[in-house]
């Protein structure tokens, strides 16, 4: 089964206008982060930012918010006013069971991405 | 910013030849992970070390790949022989302080290798 799953495979947004990539995720941990990290077509992996899941708000870092919703298993991410540098590839990921022992603990699982097109 | 310096940026060889490839993790991060990267299987984890031991490496041919840390500051990912379908992109990401009872430091990656098996 997909731990990290990203439904859109291509978005579209204006320049200027906010947009939001879906993040769904299955774990049965209490502990938990998920991630996000762009890859711009020069191709290096940028971290974004984080959410733990034990965190009361949800997560912001400048443009970028974590739109986090425990129950639903979802952390989306909205990035406010976009940019033409904004156009990239954008990878959700979870890291599990950090706050226990075990060959799992720190692995991140990825997403399939989801790219994102911002248009003048 | 510390980064996580990866070599080489690329490389093209001939099928059956030695491939190796280096990383410097970030100073200071006790964990090393290697991923590969390909438009069919996306990014998937090959191995990865705490304090230079390894903990995982399921993820790895172990045939043909190896990956040791021979020191703090050098981890190394060694295809032989490498095939055409080793072709793909290779990062590095290293990690701060990463333990059982470990926060939420993200990983940092690495620019990648670029290999191609011909």
């Amino acid at each position: 089964a997909q731990k990290i799953t990203q439904t859109q495979p291509g978005m579209f947004v204006q320049e200027k206008e906010a947009v939001t990539l879906d993040c769904t995720y299955d774990t049965s941990d209490p502990s938990y982060g998920l991630f996000w990290y762009k890859q711009p077509s020069s191709g290096e992996m940028i971290f974004l930012i984080y959410q733990g899941s034990y965190d009361q708000q949800n997560a912001t870092e400048g443009r970028y918010s974590l739109n986090f919703q425990k129950a639903r298993k979802s952390a989306n991410l909205v990035i406010s006013a976009s940019q033409l540098g904004d156009s990239a590839m954008y990878f959700c990921a979870m890291r599990e069971g950090f706050s226990r022992g075990g060959t799992s603990y720190g692995k991140l699982t990825f997403g399939q991405g989801t790219i994102l097109t911002v248009h003048p | 910013d510390a980064r996580v310096t990866q070599t080489p940026r690329h490389k093209v060889t001939e099928m059956g030849q030695e491939v190796t490839m280096r990383c410097q993790p970030i100073l200071g991060h006790n964990t090393v992970f290697w991923y590969r990267q390909t438009m069919m299987q996306g990014l998937e984890l090959l191995a990865y070390f705490r304090n230079r031991a390894p903990l995982d490496d399921s993820g790895m041919p172990k045939d043909r790949f190896s990956a040791e840390m021979p020191d703090a500051t050098l981890a190394t990912l060694k295809i032989q022989p490498s095939e055409p379908r080793d072709s793909a992109v290779y990062f590095c990401a290293s990690g701060p302080n990463w333990g059982p009872t470990g926060g939420l430091q993200p990983q940092h990656f690495g620019d990648g290798t670029r290999l191609s098996i011909l």
